[in-house]
Parts: C-alpha cells; structure tokens; sequence
C-alpha cells in the first residue's frame, strides 16, 4: 500500500515570502500525485495534479510543484505567498494498477499560517 | 455543474442512534470515495465504488459503518449505533476516471 508523508505540520511565513512545502511518497509502481488546499471551514479543492509528462506542474493561484521520481517527492512552490493562502495543505497520491486508479491517500496536512 | 453535493451538512446526534449521510456524485463521475477527517488521523479513506460497486472497504473501522450506491446518482454512508469517536467531518469525493477527485462540503457529524 502506498503513504505520504508530509515533513512539516506547521509552517509560517511573513507574506512574500518563499514557501516550499515537503512531500514524499512511497509506492514502487505508477503514480499520480496531487495537492489540495483546504481553507478553514472549507472542503479540499485542488491545488495542482501531476499524471505523467513535464514533472513541472503549475497549478492555481500561483503555486506548482515539482515530481522527482528519484527521491519519490512531490514538493509544493510558490514564489511569494499572500495571506489569503492561510490554509491546510495537502499531498495526495494514488496508484495506477491494472485496473484503473485507486482511491486517494493523503499526507497528514500542513498547516500554513502567513502573518501580514 | 453543481459539484459534489452532499447532505447534512452539520448533524448532532446522541450516541447511540442512527445517522445517514448523503451524497450526490458530479453527474457522469463512475467513481465515488467516502472520506472521514479528524485531527488525530486526518484523512482516511473509508470505501470507494466504480460503477455502483463496492470496489475497496477496507476503511470502514467496523460494523457499525456500512455505505451503499443504489445508483449512479446517489450514495449514502450510515453509522448504527453512532458513538461519540465517530465525530468527525466525512467527505464524498466523485471522479471521471479515478484519476481526479471533486470533493463535497462535508458532513460535520457530532455524537453526544
């Protein structure tokens, strides 16, 4: 069975700072990764996926991602974060078997407090 | 395009009875995921379908826990008797082709 894990719980910025959020995986076969967001009292919405193809993976709002098959990481970007970027995140995977994907197993979340 | 819709959105209950949370896929998804959060175990999946069909349960913590999908349309996860570790926010999550995920607004369950 796969599993993802997230290095950091907690993280704050000042805002325009760089964020670099960390996430590994551990699967031997086929993956696709993904990372959400989830804003305080919100559901997950999706930050950003990769598939196959360019390992560079720009999403919304600015943020991308980098796949590095070598070190089965997935590590979250963003240049220069704002305060409305205050949320829980997420990395997700799920295995590609012969049978189609299965579900989503998800890192425990980081959660990212940016201070004005 | 409504999104996944899922209903209660808030339940309290009192330990013991029944709760039945629903869920209504994107129209057209084949795959639906029920999710649970809590924040000592955060995201778990509980069970998925392709195709109506029970695929993987092997989440659901016990008996008390069952989940159906009598159509491609709707899906509810049911919890009999309820206890008060069951608190959590469960997630319904709907995809095309098991690859992309749309989640719903969560069911906040309270048990009492």
């Amino acid at each position: 069975a796969q599993s993802v894990s997230q290095h950091n719980h907690h993280v704050i910025l000042s805002e325009a700072a760089s964020l670099e959020l960390g996430c590994n995986y551990s699967y031997g076969g086929t993956v696709n990764l993904f990372w959400y967001v989830q804003y305080p009292g919100q559901h997950l919405q999706l930050l950003l996926k990769y598939f196959s193809g360019d390992p560079l993976v720009k999403g919304i709002k600015g943020f991308e991602a980098e796949f590095i098959k070598s070190k089965f990481s997935f590590n979250l970007r963003k240049p220069s974060v704002q305060w409305s970027d205050t949320a829980e995140y997420f990395c997700a995977v799920n295995a590609i078997s012969g049978g189609g994907a299965d579900g989503l197993t998800f890192g425990k979340g980081t959660h990212l407090i940016i201070q004005p | 395009d409504a999104g996944v819709i899922q209903s209660p959105r808030h339940e309290v209950t009192e330990m013991g009875q029944e709760v039945t949370l629903r869920c209504k896929p994107i129209s057209g998804h084949d795959y639906l995921f029920w999710y649970r959060q809590t924040m000592m175990r955060g995201l778990e999946l509980l069970i998925y379908f392709n195709n109506n069909v029970p695929i993987d349960d092997s989440g659901m913590p016990e008996d008390r826990f069952s989940a159906k999908m009598p159509n491609a349309s709707f899906s509810t996860l049911k919890i009999q008797p309820s206890e008060p570790r069951d608190s959590a926010v469960y997630f319904c999550a709907s995809s095309g082709r098991g690859y992309g995920y749309t989640f719903g607004s969560g069911t906040r369950l309270t048990v009492v």
